[in-house]
């Protein structure tokens, strides 16, 4: 079965810096989904990749898929405390019927 | 558009009693999932629907836990007796069809003692 692994586990970054999360499959990527949950909140649903060396941005977030699809990367320019919460990568393993894998999350923590 | 509905959101209960979360999904949305997430882990698959169909429940504890979805819409998780490991976060999501993207629910959190 596929599995993910999210590094770090945990970051905390100072407002206005930039910061990086992996997600590292054992598996081809076919859909790599990245979702972001604030504590007792359900998964806000931020980007997904399909094609290896994709890249797609959103506001100050930017997520890749690397050429050989097997890891994706979330990037964060100048940090804000908004960006504050648990950050969960998703994988597809491309059956065409496979509901999503999580990764276990990267706790991310912006202080002033 | 409305969301994901779940209730209730938060439910405290003693191990080896039973408790009911519901869910109604986006409209028009045919798949629906529930996920378990224990505190410090990814949301696990418990049960998918296609439907008022079963797609997937391998990872669903059949001796405790049961789902259903009744006319293909809203949907019934239980689970009947409670353990002190099913202490979690449980969360219903819904997509137009498989392959697309899932909106998820707020989540119930279960405690149980």
């Amino acid at each position: 079965s596929q599995e993910l692994e999210q590094s770090p586990q945990s970051l905390i970054v100072q407002e206005g810096k930039n910061l990086t999360i992996n997600c590292t499959s054992s598996k081809t990527l076919y859909g790599l989904y990245w979702y972001k949950q604030k504590y007792g909140e359900g998964l806000i649903f931020l980007m997904m990749l399909q094609k290896g060396g994709e890249e797609k941005s959103h506001e100050k977030i930017t997520a890749k898929l690397d050429e050989k699809k097997q890891q994706s990367s979330l990037h964060i320019t100048a940090s804000q405390p908004s960006h504050a919460g648990i950050y969960l990568c998703g994988a597809d393993s491309g059956s065409g019927n496979t509901p999503l894998v999580f990764g276990k999350g990267t706790r991310l923590s912006v202080i002033a | 558009e409305a969301g994901v509905a779940q209730s209730p959101r938060y439910k405290i209960i003693e191990k080896r009693q039973s408790v009911a979360f519901w869910c109604n999904p986006i409209s028009g949305h045919a798949t629906l999932y529930w996920y378990q997430q224990i505190l410090g882990q990814g949301p696990k698959l418990l049960i998918q629907f296609q439907n008022n169909g079963v797609v997937d429940d391998s990872q669903l504890p059949k001796d405790r836990f049961s789902a259903e979805r009744l006319k293909g819409v809203d949907s019934t998780l239980k689970i009947q007796p409670a353990k002190l490991e099913d202490s979690a976060v449980y969360l219903c999501a819904s997509s137009l069809t498989v392959g697309n993207v899932l909106t998820f629910g707020a989540g119930s959190r279960l405690t149980v003692l």
